[in-house]
């Protein structure tokens, strides 16, 4: 089965400030979707943004960007600008393209943002 | 607006006394599924319903049993809780594709405890 790990339990930026959260994971598959989600104290996870493997250009989503390294088999998340309100639970997951639904997930960071 | 909702949040029972947990979406979307996430852990698949399909995890077990009546519901009964359940349910829902690339939508879970 494929892992995702994620080295940093918790993580801590200041607001304005530019914080990476990282992720590795492990596959022999050449097609496949890699996603970050959030997880707010209390509320539901919602996706933050999602990168496909077949695609070479780094995927961006407002302040959120992410440095896919296929070779390496990386997946890190760049928070630029950070607020108050990006405090929260982040999942590295992995999904396969061919074989079922699951989500792979990584245990998680917990990002603390100070003002 | 469309989303996934839980019910209860907060479930306690007592040990092998069955428990039910439900939830219903406003998506539409056709595959729903249930994940286990224990503290400090990651969500872990438990099974998931393609339409009314029911796709079981090899490792989920079978205490865990799930039920989907109509598109909008599903439900998770665990028949007899152990001390080792206590975790926060996840429900999620995503519409299908050829590449499973879209991206799930999670309720806000259901915190077990059983006592």
């Amino acid at each position: 089965a494929q892992t995702v790990t994620q080295s940093q339990p918790e993580m801590s930026v200041q607001e304005a400030e530019t914080v990476t959260l990282s992720c590795t994971y492990d596959t022999s598959e050449s097609d496949y979707y890699l996603f970050w989600y959030k997880q707010p104290p209390s509320r539901q996870m919602i996706l933050v943004i999602r990168q496909e493997a077949y695609k070479q250009q780094n995927a961006t989503e407002n302040r959120f960007s992410v440095n896919f390294q296929k070779a390496a088999k990386s997946f890190s998340l760049k928070i630029s600008d950070s607020q108050l309100g990006d405090a929260a639970m982040y999942f590295c997951a992995y999904k396969d393209s061919n074989s079922g639904y699951a989500l792979n997930f990584g245990k998680g960071t917990s990002l603390l943002v100070t003002p | 607006d469309a989303m996934v909702i839980q019910n209860p949040r907060y479930q306690v029972t007592q040990f092998g006394k069955p428990v039910t947990l439900s939830c219903s979406q406003t998506l539409n979307h056709n595959v729903m599924y249930w994940y286990q996430q224990k503290s400090s852990q990651a969500p872990k698949l438990l099974f998931h319903y393609y339409d009314k399909d029911f796709n079981n995890e090899a490792d989920t077990p079978d205490n865990f049993q799930s039920r989907r009546p109509n598109t909008s519901f599903c439900f998770l009964d665990i028949r007899s809780p152990g001390l080792g359940d206590a975790a926060m349910y996840l429900c999620a829902t995503s519409r299908d594709s050829a590449y499973g690339r879209n991206e799930q939508f999670f309720g806000p879970g259901t915190r077990l405890t059983v006592l």
